[in-house]
């Protein structure tokens, strides 16, 4: 079975500053794809960033990137220049072949003013 | 533009009471999934459709119940409600399943039993 695993529960960061939250996975499978998803306080499940494994390239969003590590299984999401409404949980998923999103626990983002 | 809708908003409802919650898909995307998230919890798959067919399970209780129709929306039917059942329910829908198509989510039905 496939496995999200994001450990840090909870980060801060000042405005206007980087942010990396990280995310590993374990998986058998070789075609597959990660996610970050944002939940602010209203609950929305908002996408923030895809990635499809069998790209060599980081998939990229505006202030948001992320770092693909393949061989090491680590999907890490850098948001840069932070803003207040990047105040929110943080969610990494991953889904296979049989298409369900599989989630981590996901992580509390605080930005500070 | 358009995206998923869920109703009802809120949901109270009493132990042992029955419950439905409704999943208008994104239009074109013919895939629904169902996700539960309780209290602090990261989301738990339920169940999923595709062209009105029951594609994949998880871990979804034998007193719950879903479909989908020949419109393409869903429904997840809740029999004998348990206090435990006290979560928010998203439906999440894809323009095509089985490719690791983006899944958008509704806003979720927040369910409460007394």
């Amino acid at each position: 079975a496939q496995t999200v695993t994001q450990s840090q529960p909870e980060m801060s960061v000042q405005e206007a500053e980087t942010v990396t939250l990280s995310c590993t996975y374990d998986t058998s499978e070789s075609n597959y794809y990660l996610f970050w998803y944002k939940q602010p306080p209203s609950r929305q499940m908002i996408l923030v960033i895809r990635q499809e494994a069998y790209k060599q390239q980081n998939a990229t969003e505006n202030r948001f990137s992320v770092n693909f590590q393949k061989a090491a299984k680590s999907f890490s999401l850098k948001i840069s220049d932070s803003q207040l409404g990047d105040t929110a949980m943080y969610f990494c998923a991953y889904t296979g072949a049989n298409s369900k999103l599989t989630f981590g626990k996901g992580i509390t983002l605080s930005v500070r003013p | 533009a358009a995206g998923v809708i869920q109703s009802p908003r809120h949901l109270i409802k009493e132990k042992r009471e029955t419950a439905t919650l409704k999943c208008y898909p994104i239009p074109r995307h013919d895939t629904v999934y169902w996700y539960q998230q309780g209290p602090g919890q990261d989301p738990q798959f339920l169940i999923s459709f595709y062209e009105k067919m029951q594609s994949d399970k998880g871990s979804i209780p034998d007193r719950f119940s879903a479909q989908q129709f020949s419109d393409y929306h869903s429904e997840l039917n809740m029999s004998s409600l348990e206090l435990g059942d006290s979560a928010l329910y998203f439906c999440a829908t894809a323009e095509v399943w089985g490719r690791g198509d983006t899944q958008y989510f509704g806003p979720g039905t927040r369910l409460t039993v007394l």
